[in-house]
């Protein structure tokens, strides 16, 4: 079993709607939350970074943690065609390293 | 833009060869992550160096080596290539290895 599991998708919504993404996760030491965006060939940009449960919005975007049910997600509001990528859920464990741990990334595409 | 530059962009070469990634983190930063993603493995952590110093390493091959240079630039060298070490190599940087990482544009190796 993978630590972190996202529905590769894909998923294909009208431009305007309301996206959710979601990832679980087995490792309880994970402590920091993260969603990047990684349009086709290019390298992957940060979104959102969360540490506690609860929400977090910035803009369209709201990152979503539940640490009790080890399960995270991200909304996107008002969806554009320009949100087309794929979205890779990231976490950190606790401890000296940072490395993070990816999910396998959900393609997105938002229809005009 | 991210601030992360990595050279090449693409690189093709044949089994059995020796290629070098070179990774110039963003200002400030100290500590450098690679990265590799493949299809079928996707983003998975190789190895993080801070301020010169190997901090971790993840499913970092014996064949792959990394360093760390004075003025914090970073190479990954790829040793007696195969064919399943075609993939994109991304680097990523942080400050005082902090949470949140900053992904370069990364390099796309294809061996033949």
């Amino acid at each position: 079993q993978k630590e972190v599991e996202q529905d590769p998708g894909p998923l294909s919504v009208p431009e305007g709607a309301i996206v959710s993404l979601n990832c679980t996760y087995s490792n309880s030491a994970f402590q920091y939350f993260m969603w990047y965006r990684q349009y086709s060939r290019k390298g992957p940009e940060l979104l959102m970074y969360t540490y506690s449960s609860g929400n977090k919005e910035d803009g369209r975007f709201t990152a979503q943690v539940d640490k009790s049910s080890k399960y995270i997600s991200l909304f996107i509001r008002d969806s554009q065609p320009s949100d087309s990528a794929t979205y890779l859920c990231a976490m950190i464990s606790s401890g000296s390293a940072r490395q993070l741990t990816f999910g396998s990334g959900t393609q997105l595409t938002v229809l005009p | 833009d991210s601030g992360v530059t990595q050279t090449p962009k693409h690189l093709i070469t044949a089994t059995g060869q020796r290629v070098t990634l070179r990774c110039s983190p963003r200002s400030g930063d100290l500590s450098v992550y690679w990265y590799q993603q493949s299809l079928d493995q996707g983003l998975q952590f190789l190895i993080q160096y801070y301020n010169g110093e190997e901090r971790a390493k993840g499913n970092i091959l014996e064949r792959f080596s990394a360093q760390q240079f004075p003025d914090l630039h970073s190479e990954l060298n790829l040793s007696s290539l195969e064919l399943g070490d075609s993939a994109l190599y991304f680097c990523a940087s942080s400050v005082n290895g902090q949470e949140t990482q900053y992904f370069g544009p990364g390099t796309r190796l294809l061996v033949l």
